[in-house]
């Protein structure tokens, strides 16, 4: 059955670096991969889109990676703030498998 | 725009009571979706519908009954709640691949 991982439940960033959240699938094929955030008390938020056939996309401080080869997704926030600080959700084409999230803490 | 607008946000149940929970939207969707978000365990669907009169389930839809008889209103139905269905629930709607998601509902069943 399809199966995906986000390998940190945790991250802890210092302000200003690059944070990097990985996401990993298995037993499928998506055509496309999204990525969501979701605050504390909140319902997730969509954040970006990248299909099989794109290597990256860019919105603002965040870059994601698609690797089909690797059956890997890399979630990429620049110049990270205090106010990135929340948990990062990935999710197959399909609707139906999310990851279980990884809570990003960015330290001032 | 409400977008995504579930009721009630709270709710605390006993065990054996039945209950529904609301979900309306407005931006026309077909596709609409229920998820509970549980601890450890992401978020997981648990019915969903590509239409008016169409229903069909998802990864855990023992429990729950659900119905879509307009375009706007996908309810969640519990027939019989149990604790083990103490969790938040989502509802979602999506045009095609991206996923809007309502604010929750967190449900107790004691």
């Amino acid at each position: 059955s399809q199966k995906i991982e986000q390998n940190s439940e945790a991250l802890n960033i210092q302000e200003g670096k690059t944070a990097t959240l990985t996401c990993n699938y298995t037993n499928y094929s998506p055509a496309y991969l999204q990525w969501y955030r979701q605050d504390p008390g909140r319902g997730p938020v969509f954040l970006l889109l990248i299909r099989e056939n794109e290597k990256e996309k860019r919105k603002e401080r965040l870059k994601v990676t698609f690797d089909t080869t690797l059956k890997q997704s890399l979630f990429h926030i620049t110049a990270s703030q205090p106010a990135d600080s929340a948990t990062y959700l990935c999710a197959l084409d399909d609707k139906i498998i999310f990851g279980k999230g990884t809570r990003l803490h960015i330290l001032p | 725009n409400a977008g995504v607008t579930q009721t009630p946000k709270f709710q605390v149940l006993k065990t054996g009571q039945s209950m529904t929970l609301q979900c309306a939207q407005d931006m026309n969707h077909e596709y609409m979706s229920w998820y509970r978000q549980d601890p450890g365990m992401g978020l997981r669907l648990i019915h969903y519908s590509v239409g008016a009169g169409i229903t069909d389930q998802g990864e855990v839809p023992n429990g729950y009954n659900v119905s879509r008889s307009t375009t706007e209103d996908f309810p969640l139905r519990l027939l019989s709640a149990a604790p083990s269905q103490t969790s938040v629930y989502f509802c979602a709607t999506s045009p095609g691949n991206t996923i809007y998601f309502g604010e929750g509902s967190w449900l107790t069943v004691v």
